[in-house]
């Protein structure tokens, strides 16, 4: 039981470039999510989605976009990177909201130049 | 907007004592839940315990237990007889229960550094 993936684990990336930063759950979540951690921030939300289909900004959504084609896969993409989103990413999924906890991916950290 | 405060940026404890992590939040909504997380540093979350606001009894699970004191607005983590193994970064998250549009989001704190010393 694999959990929540996230590929890759680590990427440079050179001012301007693009990528797309990978998240897979095994568990059947109806809700997935995309956080930021930055030294001394804490865990920030970019985005979030309650459904396949579905997609939602959270608290720092700008320079980021998502797609949730699939239910068990959440895709995060930086059209244009930039040094400020230099940081770990982190996916999580959940079977709802309420008491229910997150399950958090191992994190991608992202280096851009 | 709801707000959650961990006063603590880093703190030591004695091998086999206990120790308490502060956690304070500010809402206005009358049910909510708050969660703790444990980040080794390996960087993965580790989901600790959670306290509901309705709860009747403080949650405890294992080492770890919650003092909660809803008119104060603050639930604290204790973790009893630590270990070398607790060493790590612990986040504090607040989720509303209004379920309406973002409410049901986990909002997290900065984060306590926990450093136990042999």
């Amino acid at each position: 039981n694999a959990g929540v993936t996230q590929t890759p684990k680590f990427r440079v990336l050179k001012t301007g470039q693009s990528m797309t930063l990978l998240c897979a759950q095994d568990m059947n979540h109806e809700y997935m999510y995309w956080y930021r951690q930055d030294p001394g921030m804490g865990l920030r939300l970019i985005h979030y989605s309650v459904g396949e289909g579905t997609t939602a900004k959270g608290e720092v959504p700008d320079g980021y976009n998502v797609s949730r084609l699939k239910k068990q896969n959440f895709l995060l993409g930086l059209e244009s990177a930039a040094p400020s989103q230099t940081s770990v990413y982190f996916c999580a999924s959940s079977a709802g909201t309420g008491r229910v906890t997150q399950y958090f991916g191992p994190g991608t950290r992202l280096l851009v130049l | 907007a709801q707000k959650i405060t961990q006063t603590q940026p880093g703190m030591f404890v004695q091998e086999k004592e206990a120790v308490t992590l502060d956690c304070t939040y500010d809402t206005s909504d009358p049910s909510y839940g708050l969660f703790w997380y444990k980040q080794p540093s390996s960087g993965e979350m580790i989901f600790l315990i959670y306290q509901g606001s309705y709860d009747q009894q403080n949650a405890t699970e294992g080492r770890y237990s919650l003092n909660f004191q809803k008119a104060r607005k603050s639930a604290n983590l204790v973790i009893s007889a630590s270990q070398l193994g607790d060493s790590a970064m612990y986040f504090c998250a607040f989720r509303g229960m209004n379920y309406g549009g973002s409410q049901g989001n986990l909002i997290f704190g900065k984060g306590t550094k926990l450093s136990v010393k042999p």
